[in-house]
């Protein structure tokens, strides 16, 4: 099985820089994804890593590291609209049910004025 | 991105009906299909996944004669939730991937009541 731990809240001002770690354990991995959900809206895409290192999209940016089993979202210059919760998901270890993701608890990111 | 909608966004019923809601990818073919069910504060439960022209695989747990799936063609798939009940409550979502394509494409959600 896979399992999948990230905070449960992180609480930031607008401005500031947040990182939401997950750590992962799986017996076979292929990458990391990142999904932002909305209070009662459905989960986005944010980011997929499937190597090592930083991924930049604009304010948001995700890192992996295999040997680690760790990887972290980066919110920068946080805005209001970026209060969420964002999850962590792996994909599933056979390619023919790729698409069959796990996903982590969520970490509520609260941003305040 | 890829969109999908799913419909309806909302519904309240009695106990003991039946609840359709229906999962469109718009713009691409979607082999596969996701359902899952989300609680409040909680992360997204798989409940099956869904595959064109074949029958559903359901997770460990979930009754297939009371969360029916069809997925008739590459842009449709259904749920149907038989004989509701209230602790059948949540918030429902589809998504949807395309072959070989890493990212699935979440539906906008379906807040079911079961009065």
């Amino acid at each position: 099985g896979q399992s999948l731990e990230q905070p449960s809240e992180v609480t930031a001002v607008e401005g500031a820089i947040v990182q939401i770690n997950c750590t992962y354990q799986t017996s076979g991995f292929y990458g990391l994804s990142w999904y932002q959900q909305h209070d009662g809206g459905a989960p986005t895409f944010l980011s997929y890593n499937a190597l090592d290192g930083l991924e930049e999209t604009g304010r948001f940016s995700s890192f992996l590291s295999r040997s680690d089993s760790y990887g972290y979202l980066l919110l920068q210059e946080l805005q209001m609209k970026d209060s969420a919760s964002y999850f962590c998901a792996v994909p599933p270890l056979s390619t023919d049910s790729w698409g069959k993701f796990q996903f982590g608890a969520g970490t509520q990111v609260v941003v305040t004025p | 991105g890829a969109v999908v909608s799913q419909h309806p966004s909302r519904v309240i019923c009695k106990s003991g009906t039946s609840v359709k809601i229906e999962c469109r990818s718009l713009d691409f073919q979607a082999t596969t299909m996701f359902w899952y069910r989300q609680f409040p504060k909680q992360s997204l439960m798989l409940m099956a996944t869904s595959n064109e022209g074949s029958k559903a695989t359901y997770e460990q747990g979930v009754e297939k004669d009371k969360f029916l799936i069809n997925h008739a063609s590459l842009t449709l798939s259904t749920l149907t939730v038989t004989s509701a009940h209230p602790e059948d409550s949540s918030f429902y979502i589809c998504s949807a991937r395309e072959v070989a394509q890493v990212a699935q494409f979440f539906g906008p959600g379906t807040r079911l009541t079961v009065l």
